[in-house]
């Protein structure tokens, strides 16, 4: 079956820095990898989502980049704010199921 | 509209005993699933459907059952509750497995 794995487990960085979390995957016929921000007690909620025929894409301050060849993908959030303080998961679509990544505890440091 | 419901909220089972986690969404999709979350071990699928009446296994199904007589509605059977079951269920509903996951409020369940 499809085996998703997301570095680092946790992250902390200085409020204003940029924060950075990989995925990679081994389902060569993925074609979906959304991603996913949880806080404290809440339900995931779907930040940013990229399909197989686009290498990158923006909104505001998170981008997605894909990089289908190796099988990787990650999300860049930058002038990280206290609110970005949040567990994040990356996720994989294979074979009709969507797979996630075991989540970064990023903390956003005052 | 409501999005998707999960029932109930809070549970405590002792060992051996069964139960219904209900899902209902109103949003008429297809694509509807149960994971459970664990600390350090993200989201993991157990059971879902791409439509009425058609279920599948995800990735860690033993111990659990789910039928899909209607469209709106996804229930989770746990047949005889282990203590290894304690986590909290998310159950989630899209047109598809590759379109945006519409996750309900979660089930927090203990099992003694």
């Amino acid at each position: 079956g499809e085996n998703v794995e997301q570095h680092p487990s946790t992250l902390s960085v200085q409020e204003g820095d940029s924060a950075v979390i990989k995925c990679t995957y081994s389902d060569s016929a993925s074609n979906y990898f959304p991603w996913y921000k949880q806080e404290l007690g809440k339900r995931p909620q779907l930040i940013i989502d990229i399909r197989s025929n686009v290498g990158e894409k923006k909104d505001q301050r998170i981008a997605v980049t894909l990089n289908k060849t190796a099988k990787h993908f990650s999300l860049h959030i930058t002038e990280t704010q206290p609110e970005d303080s949040a567990v994040y998961f990356c996720a994989v679509d294979s074979s009709y199921k969507l797979i996630f990544g075991s989540g970064t505890r990023l903390l956003v440091r005052p | 509209n409501a999005g998707v419901t999960q029932t109930p909220k809070f549970q405590v089972l002792k060992t051996g005993q069964s139960m219904t986690l209900q899902c209902a969404q109103d949003m008429n999709h297809e694509y509807m699933s149960w994971y459970r979350q664990d600390p350090g071990m993200g989201l993991r699928l157990i059971h879902y459907s791409v439509g009425a009446g058609i279920t599948d296994q995800g990735e860690v199904p033993n111990g659990y059952n789910v039928s899909r007589s209607t469209t709106e509605d996804f229930p989770l059977r746990l047949l005889s509750a282990a203590p290894s079951q304690t986590s909290v269920y998310f159950c989630a509903s899209s047109m598809t497995a590759d379109q945006p996951q519409h996750f309900g409020d979660g089930t927090r369940l203990s099992i003694l």
